[in-house]
């Protein structure tokens, strides 16, 4: 089973901020499937970017994604209001999906 | 509009069953993967298994096989997830959610569900 490991379980800014977010896989991902979903108090989540770099639909140009080898990026640009939320990135390149624990974005 | 719709909150005793269901509307229903996801208060995103929605086959978390069920009815175009011998880590909010259809290998989930409580309490 693929491990997912999110960093930093917490990140604190200010509307404007960039916010850079880690999901570390214990091994490498086929073909690099890896998602990541934003999620708000009392709401499903919501997916953002698929295959590690491609932007969902009706998600604005502020959200990018990133591959390293085993280390995958979410990058907020600039924070807007309704960005303060709980981001999960999940692996659906094996029949076993796992998520990772979370990353809250919190105002600062 | 592509929609899953699940039934409501359901409250057990500790080892009894609870069955939840997720309505499918707006696509071809047997196109699709369904999936399982929980959520314990305050926790995180934990992935319980999948069903083909074509063929009936179903794939699930290690964790949890054995006390898991996932079936379909392509009549309705509704799936349903039974867990049995309920404890109380089982609370949580149970979603379903499909899995894209673009025909690939394989894909994120696209489309959730409003999400479903079950508490276990005696």
């Amino acid at each position: 089973e693929i491990v997912l490991t999110q960093s930093p379980g917490t990140l604190s800014l200010s509307p404007g901020e960039r916010a850079t977010l880690s999901c570390r896989a214990s091994q490498s991902i086929n073909r690099n499937y890896l998602a990541w979903y934003q999620q708000k108090p009392g709401q499903a989540p919501r997916l953002l970017v698929y295959d590690a770099s491609t932007r969902a639909t009706d998600i604005p140009d502020r959200f990018s994604g990133s591959v390293s080898g085993t280390d995958f990026t979410l990058t907020i640009s600039s924070l807007e209001p309704e960005d303060f939320a709980m981001y999960f990135c999940q692996q659906y390149g094996t029949s076993t999906r796992t998520f990772g624990q979370g990353t809250k974005v919190e105002i600062k | 509009q592509v929609l899953l719709v699940q039934s409501g909150a359901e409250v057990r005793e500790p080892g009894a069953s609870v069955k939840v269901s997720c309505k499918a509307s707006g696509y071809t229903f047997t196109d699709s993967y369904l999936h399982w996801v929980r959520q314990a208060p305050g926790g995180g995103l934990e992935w319980m298994g999948w069903i083909n929605c074509n063929g009936g086959g179903t794939y699930y978390s290690h964790k949890i096989q054995g006390r898991v069920t996932m079936a379909r009815d392509t009549s309705i175009r509704t799936v349903y997830m039974e867990l049995r011998g309920l404890r109380g880590d089982d609370t949580a909010i149970y979603y379903c959610a499909r899995e894209g259809v673009g025909g690939r290998l394989a894909d994120p989930f696209d489309i959730w569900g409003q999400g479903t409580m079950v508490t276990v309490s005696s």
